[in-house]
């Protein structure tokens, strides 16, 4: 069975400062994909980054990076330089190799402080 | 490039009723999946559509059921509406290459009274 993990109900964060959303998952896929979306209230999810079970590196997309630790099954959300408009829900999710589907955490609500 | 519409954005059905929500893919993409997401929670997977066939189903009844169209736009059907079937309901597409991300619409809002 998969499942995703995400600890934070909600988090507070200065603007301009950095934030990390945590995320960790259980997967007995041998190969698997990690996907960050973000919520706003108006509902689409919005996809933010995707790392790969067997990439190297760490993923970055603009202001996001995915902090991928796999001996700890963990895939945390960093968002550097935070805006008001990062405001919203995120979703961790992941995909094995053998299914389909996307399975979702149940969220973290982020609030940027001015 | 359009992205992912979903009809209609609102909408409150009786106990019992028949509901029909609607999915326009984005362009160029051929495989469409539906979610449930009841308030407070993440999206639960109803069904994955491939090129018309389904292709995957989660843990729902057989009162939801689904539809693809050989313009790969999509309908989710949903019989004898329960009160807990009230949610958010997101389509997403894709091209259906596994690592793929899902491209997902701004969802119907389904309240049931």
């Amino acid at each position: 069975a998969q499942k995703i993990t995400q600890t934070q109900p909600g988090m507070f964060v200065q603007e301009k400062e950095a934030v990390t959303l945590d995320c960790t998952y259980d997967t007995s896929d041998p190969s698997y994909g990690l996907f960050w979306y973000k919520q706003p209230s108006s509902g689409e999810m919005i996809f933010l980054i995707y790392q790969g079970s067997y990439d190297q590196q760490n993923a970055t997309e603009g202001r996001y990076s995915l902090n991928f630790q796999k001996a700890r099954k963990s895939a945390n959300l960093v968002i550097s330089a935070s805006q008001l408009g990062d405001s919203a829900m995120y979703f961790c999710a992941m995909k094995g190799v053998s299914s389909y589907k996307l399975i979702f955490g149940s969220g973290t609500r982020l609030l940027v402080r001015p | 490039e359009t992205g992912v519409t979903q009809s209609p954005t609102h909408l409150i059905k009786t106990r019992g009723q028949q509901v029909t929500l609607r999915c326009s893919s984005q362009s160029g993409h051929n495989t469409v999946s539906w979610y449930q997401q009841a308030l407070g929670q993440g999206p639960q997977f109803i069904f994955q559509y491939y090129r018309e066939e389904e292709n995957g189903r989660g843990n729902f009844p057989p009162r939801f059921s689904g539809l693809q169209f050989p313009n790969y736009s999509s309908e989710l059907n949903v019989n004898a509406l329960e009160l807990d079937d009230s949610a958010l309901y997101l389509c997403a597409s894709s091209t259906g290459d596994r690592w793929d991300e899902q491209y997902f619409g701004p969802g119907t809002r389904l309240t049931v009274t």
